[in-house]
């Protein structure tokens, strides 16, 4: 069964940071993309980052790029997100998410359970 | 970026209706395009991939339709489980972006 679950979120100032982390078993996880997608409070999903399974060509949405770096350890199956300089606009919940396909694209066919980020003083 | 624009924002219906949502997108898209059921407090489920493709699991209930830049979730019965919220995507460009999403009330 395919699990991924996330951790390292929390309460945050302004232009503080925070590692996220999503655990994920049940697959082969060097074999497939994965990706962040946020969801502020009553808003809807937004796609923020992802990285293939090698480790390479990790990509942004504009509004994290140069403050939040993807990155993935395939020895220990987990994927990281972290986030610099964070502001208010970032509070969220966030989710990872595996590729549902080994293509270059792909839909995402299971989530994590979400984890909260907020920012505030 | 690519937009991508669901109709209607709000859907009000009752059980054993058919609904369909709309999903447009800003550019052609070919069959890159998936949707997602989303009900509160938890995290987004996979329905539809490739426009028309039924996840394994999703009741048959369920369908999708179109290419290029026009697009439609259907539900041919709704069932009490069925309201929920329900986001389009695309992901024909690396720069993935969702709809705004389709919330379905119970009228």
């Amino acid at each position: 069964e395919v699990q991924l679950v996330e951790s390292g979120g929390g309460l945050v100032q302004p232009g503080g940071s925070l590692r996220l982390s999503c655990d994920a078993s049940g697959f082969t996880f060097r074999t497939y993309a994965m990706s962040w997608v946020r969801q502020a409070p009553g808003k809807g999903l937004e796609w923020v980052s992802s990285i293939s399974g090698s480790g390479q060509s990790p990509y942004y949405t504009d509004s994290v790029k140069g403050r939040f770096t993807i990155s993935r350890d395939n020895s220990k199956n987990t994927l990281y997100l972290q986030m610099n300089s964070l502001r208010a606009e970032d509070t969220a919940i966030y989710y990872c998410a595996k590729w549902s396909k080994t293509t270059i694209l792909s839909d995402f066919d299971y989530w994590g359970q979400g984890i909260l980020v907020t920012v505030s003083s | 970026d690519i937009q991508m624009t669901q109709s209607p924002s709000t859907l009000s219906a009752s059980v054993g209706d058919r609904v369909t949502i709309t999903c447009r997108a800003s550019q052609a898209i070919g069959s890159w395009l998936a949707w997602y059921q989303q009900k509160p407090g938890k995290a987004p489920k996979l329905l539809i991939y490739e426009a028309s493709s039924l996840e394994s699991g999703v009741p048959s209930r369920f369908s999708g339709s179109g290419s290029g830049t026009e697009f439609t979730l259907t539900i041919s019965s709704l069932q009490p489980d069925d309201f929920a919220t329900y986001y389009c995507q695309q992901y024909h460009f690396y720069r993935y972006t969702f709809g705004q999403g389709t919330k379905l009330e119970i009228k």
